[in-house]
This record gives structure tokens, sequence and C-alpha cells, in this order.
């Protein structure tokens, strides 16, 4: 399993945006880079994914380095609602399709 | 609307008791995963099942054992639950590499 680096803590202010970076060096070729986010209380919960382009969706967008040894989640007006524990993972189709989970980057959003 | 859905939110058992946690999930997905989360450790991959009655160990598997003879159910089980397996227990299901999804999870307590 390809390891991951994110930073332990980031803090934002509510409708600005927010980049979340993830340092994954040793990405096989063939792993998709997923985010997932756990709020309070909850199970983790998909947000994004992609292997080499950049990626929108409505709940956010995910850079993705030339190289992809490291991308950027983006998330575009941060709400109070997004204050949550961020993982990046590395994925792909083998291993059964494993997640394997780091600790992750706790977001808080402040008014 | 998707659902993971395991049997308990809260509970609470004996030492050397017989425990079993169940999910089941309305997807017809082929993946389920088990994962455990304590605070400080994330959440670490107890066992994985890629099909009716295959299962492979995760990164935490000793003193748990699982079965899947249905797809949509995934069963965990404690053979003598230990205070050591006190935690929160989430399940997972997946369909190739492609989106997981996550129950609400169960705290088990064993006392």
């Amino acid at each position: 399993d390809a390891k991951t680096t994110q930073p332990n803590s980031m803090e934002s202010n509510e409708e600005e945006p927010v980049h979340l970076p993830c340092n994954h060096s040793t990405i096989s070729g063939t792993d998709y880079i997923h985010w997932y986010r756990q709020l309070p209380s909850q199970g983790p919960e998909y947000v994004i994914h992609g292997l080499t382009s950049n990626v929108n969706n409505r709940m956010a967008s995910l850079a993705i380095a030339e190289d992809r040894k490291s991308s950027t989640l983006i998330l575009h007006r941060a709400t109070l609602r997004d204050a949550a524990v961020y993982y990046c993972i590395p994925s792909g189709g083998g291993g059964g399709n494993k997640l394997t989970f780091g600790t992750g980057t706790q977001l808080k959003v402040e008014l | 609307d998707v659902k993971v859905t395991q049997s308990s939110r809260y509970l609470v058992k004996r030492t050397g008791e017989k425990v079993f946690l169940e999910c089941v999930q309305d997807m017809d997905h082929e993946n389920m995963f088990w994962y455990r989360q304590d605070p400080g450790l994330g959440l670490r991959l107890i066992y994985f099942s890629y099909d009716v009655k295959m299962k492979e160990k995760g990164d935490i598997p000793e003193g748990y054992s699982v079965s899947r003879e249905k797809k949509e159910r995934f069963s965990l089980i404690l053979e003598s639950a230990s205070t050591n397996q006190t935690s929160m227990y989430l399940c997972a299901s997946r369909e190739g590499a492609t989106e997981a999804f996550f129950g609400q999870g169960t705290r088990l307590t064993v006392v």
C-alpha cells in the first residue's frame, strides 16, 4: 500500500477556499487517488477520486500533480458542515479493493 | 438511497462473550470490509471479503473472524470478547475501485 503524508490539522474561515494537500510519493501507476471525509460521530463518506486529470464534482475539486506523487483537495467555499477529518487514500483495482486509511487532516472551520 | 446498515449503534457485552456484529448492504457490491476505529489510531482494517464465502485478513485480524454466506451480509465475530476490543466498528461496501459506502458504526463496549 502506498504511504501518504497529510498535515495533522488545518484551519479555515467560513466561505473561504481550502486546499488540503496530500503526498503519496510511492503511489503505483494503477492506483486512483481517493478522498474521504469523516464528520463527527459518523462513518467516512466519499468525496472525490481521480487518476491523472483534475476532477470536479458537487462537493470538491481534486488537483493531481503531473508526476502523481501529490494531490490537493479543494473545497471552494468552506462551511461549518465541512469540519471533518479528510483522508487521502491511493487505491487500485487489486487487493480486494481495500482502502487503507492514514490519520488524515482535521479541518476546522470558523465563522 | 444506497445503504450500508449495521445492526446496532451501541452494544455492551461482557468479557468472554461471543459477539456478532452484522452488516447489510443493498447495492449488490462484491466487496465488504470491517474496520475498527480508535482514538489516535485511525481506521484499521480487520477483515474484508471480495465474494460470497471468500475472506481475507486485514491488518489486525487477531481475535476476530468473519462470515459471508450471502452477498449482502458480512458478519464480524468476536469469539471471546475482551476489553481491548472496546472500539468503534465500521462496515463498508464497495464495487471494484469505485466509491465505498460506510455504515454509521457500532460502538462496542466490553466490560
